[in-house]
């Protein structure tokens, strides 16, 4: 099956930027979302196809996806940040949808 | 506006059944793709199930496939997720989720608050 490698956490001082890894075998092939979740809340979409926002997302947050590896980048991050942040794919192969292992930012 | 509002969830125990309901407002809800996502506590997400906008095109997790069913009822605007012969491991706040766009095999837009499934003797 079809396995999507996040870090468990990343840490960064407000107004840096930070960078968040997706690995996955030629992930470059699949359109890749990702998604915040605050603790007690439903995650949010806030990158889909890659490097789309959705509206009302700001757009210090950007996506990228190429070879091994999908890329959320947050600039200019804010305390507000501070969540759990998933990829998401689907895998035509199996038929089934894949969610990273997520990863928590900590903003310092 | 879009909202999902799920419902039906509770305490069960190994072995039991449990019928999961999502009310849909806000949109056309046959025309769009449907999701449950679940996450155990202080887990991941994982998803569930997979539903096209007609009903006719069904997926499943290895995890849950042949005891969990998905269906949904366009008439009411509800989404449905049966489950049976239900595990420890099926503990967790099961999320439904609509697709962004409706070509399907999207993103999921947009979830609902999640209902708690608690399976335990």
């Amino acid at each position: 099956s079809y396995v999507l490698t996040q870090p468990p956490s990343v840490s960064v001082a407000p107004g840096q930027t930070a960078r968040i890894t997706c690995g996955g075998n030629n992930i470059g092939s699949k359109s890749v979302h990702w998604y915040q979740q605050k603790p007690g809340q439903a995650p949010v979409l806030v990158v889909y196809d890659d490097s789309d926002r959705p509206s009302g997302i700001p757009e210090r947050f950007s996506g990228s996806n190429s070879g091994n590896t999908a890329t959320l980048t947050i600039s200019r991050v804010e305390a507000g940040d501070e969540a759990d942040y998933y990829c998401q794919v689907w895998d035509s192969s199996s038929d089934h949808y894949v969610f990273g292992t997520g990863t928590k930012v900590t903003v310092l | 506006q879009v909202q999902l509002v799920e419902s039906g969830g509770g305490l069960v125990k190994p072995g039991g059944s449990l019928r999961l309901s999502c009310a849909a407002s806000g949109f056309t809800f046959s025309d769009y793709y449907m999701s449950w996502i679940r996450q155990a506590p202080g887990k991941g997400l994982e998803w569930v199930s997979y539903i096209s906008s007609s009903g006719s095109t069904i997926y499943y997790a290895d995890s849950v496939k042949g005891r969990f069913t998905i269906s949904r009822d366009n008439a009411k605007n509800s989404l449905y997720l049966q489950m049976n012969s239900l595990r420890a491991e099926d503990t967790a706040v099961y999320y439904c989720a609509r697709d962004r766009g409706s070509s399907g095999w999207g993103a999921c837009g947009y979830w609902g608050q999640g209902t708690l499934v608690t399976v335990s003797s």
